[in-house]
């Protein structure tokens, strides 16, 4: 199983750009997440989902839209780039129920996004 | 306020030599507190996941314990080694849902030979 595997790795945008954080896992794990993580702070939900069709937000949903079309794939996009959105962004995914259950929560590698 | 508050915020130590994190949280309800290791430029990965009912877990050198009474957690490194040198994350979660878990800042380790 390749895991979670997240795409680009790295990525510059201007200010007003839009782009889309692709994000794929093979667990077949009903629940995918995005995080985002900056300097000095936890690591902050930004959208979820806990099955193809159903997606929610999280604490910092602002400037981002998801959809999650099928299990395997839950992409981010980013409407109009602010530098404020300069972050690193990890997608997660995990078995479904609730984090109360004891199911492992497995991060991708992460995509490095610079807004100028 | 962040509701998990971890110290140090970076520590370095030598080769072979033990430390231990300490994680603090307000999150209540609590269902379990989970460390995680994040390796530079890498995502977390899962160390341990305790529930308010287990006072020590173990998974190789990384020993981690909980006080539910104080809410306290720490995680102790035995005989650390350079590749233990990383960020890790102290994770408390309601239970409720996924979308309540409680993130730490983070301690930085740097191991040095």
């Amino acid at each position: 199983n390749a895991g979670v595997t997240q795409t680009p790795k790295f990525q510059v945008l201007k200010t007003g750009q839009s782009m889309t954080l692709q994000c794929a896992q093979d667990m077949n794990h009903e629940y995918m997440s995005w995080y985002r993580q900056d300097p000095g702070m936890g690591l902050r939900l930004i959208h979820y989902s806990v099955g193809a069709g159903i997606t929610d937000q999280g604490e910092v949903p602002n400037g981002y839209n998801v959809s999650r079309s099928t299990t395997e794939d839950f992409p981010l996009r980013l409407l109009s780039a602010a530098p404020s959105q300069t972050s690193v962004y990890f997608c997660a995914s995990s078995y479904s129920g609730t984090s109360g259950d004891l199911y492992e929560q497995y991060f991708g590698p992460g995509t490095r996004l610079t807004v100028t | 306020k962040n509701q998990v508050e971890q110290s140090p915020q970076s520590l370095i130590i030598l080769e072979g030599k033990n430390c231990t994190l300490q994680c603090n949280y307000t999150v209540s309800p609590f269902s379990n507190l989970r460390w995680y290791k994040q390796d530079t430029g890498r995502g977390p990965v899962s160390l341990t996941i305790m529930t308010f009912s287990e006072n020590t877990k173990s998974n190789g050198r990384y020993t981690a314990t909980l006080d539910a009474d104080t809410k306290q957690s720490s995680l102790h490194i035995t005989a650390s080694q350079l590749s233990d040198s990383a960020s890790y994350i102290c994770v408390v979660t309601t239970g409720a849902s996924w979308g309540k878990l409680q993130f730490g800042a983070g301690t930085q380790v740097v191991v040095t030979p």
